[in-house]
Order: structure tokens, then sequence, then C-alpha cells
């Protein structure tokens, strides 16, 4: 069975720039949490993607947006980057929407410069 | 509404002796909680979940957790610190939803 993975494993940016994080789902799972966690700090949750539909967000503005695909796989779309975006980028699968497990991969972590 | 907080921020243990992490969570409904552990430079890893079949949780690595609702607590134990125990620690709680809720995080050093 594959675990979540999670590409590229770093990436730096400049102040203004896009980004594409990418997440594979543990085989079986449909439902992909994203979580951005600061340096020294817990993760916060920006939104959840159940069956390729947005199953919830939390307090992130627009320019955080996702996708996810028919294999269930997700991405995470962040325009316009900002110094505070600098984190690690968790992505979590679980089966079945929320009530199940979350399995969280290794994580993306961004620079921005 | 739900939420986590982890009463240490640095907890510092002799291999061998035991380990507490403290938890308490505020809830008006039975609550889902959970552990994770995340090692420098790695992803989060679930050590043990608590869903209300049974206060008493075990959990991977030797770690297990009891729920106390007239505490409001959920607690980290284990009898004997390893130094590959040394990480830190998050008592997570998850709402209606699925959103988890993680608390500040507890940083666990284990001494020689």
């Amino acid at each position: 069975e594959t675990g979540v993975t999670q590409s590229p494993t770093h990436l730096i940016k400049t102040r203004g720039q896009q980004v594409t994080l990418r997440c594979s789902s543990q085989s079986g799972h449909n439902t992909v949490s994203w979580y951005q966690q600061a340096l020294g700090q817990g993760p916060q949750f920006i939104f959840q993607y159940y069956r390729e539909e947005e199953n919830g967000r939390g307090n992130f503005p627009p320019r955080f947006s996702g996708l996810q695909f028919p294999n269930y796989s997700s991405e995470l779309n962040v325009n316009a980057l900002e110094l505070d975006d600098s984190a690690l980028y968790l992505c979590a699968s679980s089966l079945e929407g929320y009530q199940e497990t979350q399995y969280f991969g290794p994580g993306t972590r961004l620079l921005v410069l | 509404a739900q939420s986590v907080t982890q009463l240490d921020s640095h907890v510092s243990v002799s291999e061998g002796t035991p380990v507490l992490l403290r938890c308490n969570y505020s809830s008006s409904y039975s609550p889902s909680l959970f552990w994770y552990v995340q090692h420098p430079n790695k992803g989060l890893q679930l050590l043990l979940k608590y869903t209300s079949a049974a206060t008493l949780v075990k959990g991977i690595n030797g770690f297990e957790a009891e729920f106390k609702k007239s505490e409001t607590s959920f607690h980290l134990t284990k009898p004997s610190a390893h130094m590959s125990d040394a990480a830190e620690y998050f008592c997570v709680g998850r709402k209606e939803g699925g959103k988890l809720i993680f608390g500040q995080g507890t940083e666990l050093s284990v001494k020689p």
C-alpha cells in the first residue's frame, strides 16, 4: 500500500509569484485535506476535497485554491505569494469523507523571498 | 467550538523514565481526539486516536492516552522513554466536517 506522497519536497519562490503543490493520496482514499504549518506552530487547516469537490475551508484567503482529480490526487495553488506564506504545506488523505483518520504526507517546504 | 490546549510547550525526560504530555480539550459534544508525532523534517504520524469506544487508548511505540471527560483531558503517556521518542507531539481534535484542530505542540527531549 502506497502512502501519501507530495511534490516537490522543497521550493523557493519570490513574493508575488504563484506556486502549485501536488499530493498523491493513499491508495483507496478519496478525501484530501491541506494544512499550512508555519515554523514553530501546529498545522492550520486550509481546505478539504472530497470526490473532486471542495468540502470545507479554513480561514485562508481566496488566493489559496485547490483541485482534486478523478484519481483523487490533489493540487494546492497559491497566487500572489507573500512572505508569510513561507511554511510547510501538508497534505492528508482519508477514506470516504471526514469521519475517517487522516494520514499525512511528508510535506512541501515553501520559502518565499 | 472545539479546541485543544497542550499545557507544555517543552518536556524533557531521561531515557527510561516515564513520559507525560498533557492535553485539554473543550467541546460541547463527544470529541474525536488524536495524538500525532512529527519528527524533524518529517510529516505527521498518527500515534493513536480516541473515538468513544474505550477511554484508554493504546497506540504505536508503547504510547497510550486516557480520555477523561470529567477533566476534559486526553494526556499522552509512555512508561519508559526511548531516545527515538524525541520529537514534536500534537494533540488534535476533529470538528464536524472533518477539519482537524491542532494544539500548539509539545517538544519532547530525551536525555541519555
